[in-house]
C-alpha cells in the first residue's frame, strides 16, 4: 500500500489533455512537502519529469505541467502523443517517516 | 555527466544476504547536500524507497525493512553499497540506485541507474 494514492490507469486520445492525481495526507503533501513526478517506460529506469511541484528539468516538453494544492497534486499532459504512453509516479517526503521518500502507486497512461 | 550503475548477483537463494553496489560518476558524495538512495520495483509493481545515505554519512532506512538493511559509502571509490539480509521471494525486484537532490525540506531523484534485476529463488 503506497503512502501516496494515484489512479491505476488513465487514458486519452492523441491531442487530448489528461491529468493524473496524487493524493497524500497531512504528514506529506499537506505538510507542505514538494511533489515530484517521474515517467517510466517498460523495462527502463524512471526519469525525472517534474520537480518541486511544477518545475520541468531541461529537455522535458512544456506539454507536461504539474501543480499542488492542499494534500494533493496533479500532473497534466496536453497535446497527448503516442510516445507519452508510460507509467507515471509521484513522490514526496513524509515527516512521520524520517528521511523517507514516499512514492505513489503509479499510473499507467494509455494513449488510445 | 552524471551516471550511476548498479551491480550485484542476479540470483540469490532464500535466507541469503544480498549485496548491491552502486558505482557513480559525475558527482561527489562528499559534496554538501548530496545523497544516494536505493529504490526497488517488484515486477509489475510500484517503486519502493529502501534506504538513503547522505554526504555527511547520515543514513535512513525504510521503516518496514530497517532491520534487514545496511547502507554504506566509499567516497574514494564513488560507490554506495546496500546489503539486505534474509532474502525472500517477495524481495524479487529490480533494484535501482538514484542520486538524491535536496530540495527545500525534501528531496527528489534526478539521476537513476539502469537497475539490476534480483531474483530470489532456490
Amino acid at each position: 500500500q503506497s503512502v501516496l494514492t494515484q489512479p491505476p490507469s488513465v487514458s486519452g486520445a492523441p491531442g487530448q489533455r489528461v491529468t493524473i492525481s496524487c493524493t497524500g495526507s497531512s504528514s506529506n503533501i499537506g505538510a507542505g512537502y514538494d511533489v515530484h513526478w517521474y515517467q517510466q517506460f517498460p523495462g527502463t529506469a524512471p526519469k525525472l519529469l517534474i520537480y518541486g511541484n511544477s518545475n520541468r528539468p531541461s529537455g522535458v516538453p512544456d506539454r507536461f505541467s504539474a501543480s499542488k494544492s492542499g494534500t494533493s497534486a496533479s500532473l497534466a499532459i496536453t497535446g497527448l502523443q503516442a510516445e507519452d504512453e508510460a507509467d507515471y509516479y509521484c513522490q514526496s517526503y513524509d515527516s512521520s517517516l524520517r528521511g523517507h521518500a514516499v512514492f505513489g502507486g503509479g499510473t499507467k497512461l494509455t494513449v488510445l | 555527466q552524471v551516471t550511476l550503475r548498479e551491480s550485484g548477483p542476479a540470483l540469490v537463494k532464500p535466507t541469503q544476504t544480498l549485496t548491491l553496489t552502486c558505482t557513480f560518476s559525475g558527482f561527489s558524495l562528499s559534496t554538501s547536500g548530496m545523497c544516494v538512495s536505493w529504490i526497488r520495483q517488484p515486477p509489475g509493481k510500484a517503486l519502493e524507497w529502501l534506504a538513503r545515505i547522505d554526504w555527511d554519512d547520515d543514513k535512513y532506512y525504510s521503516t518496514s525493512l530497517k532491520t534487514r538493511l545496511a547502507i554504506s559509502k566509499d567516497t574514494s571509490k564513488n560507490q554506495v553499497v546496500l546489503t539486505m539480509t534474509n532474502m525472500d521471494s517477495v524481495d524479487t525486484a529490480t533494484y535501482y540506485c538514484a542520486r538524491g537532490q535536496q530540495y527545500r525540506h525534501g528531496y527528489y531523484f534526478d539521476y537513476w541507474g539502469q537497475g539490476t534485476l534480483v531474483t530470489v529463488s532456490s
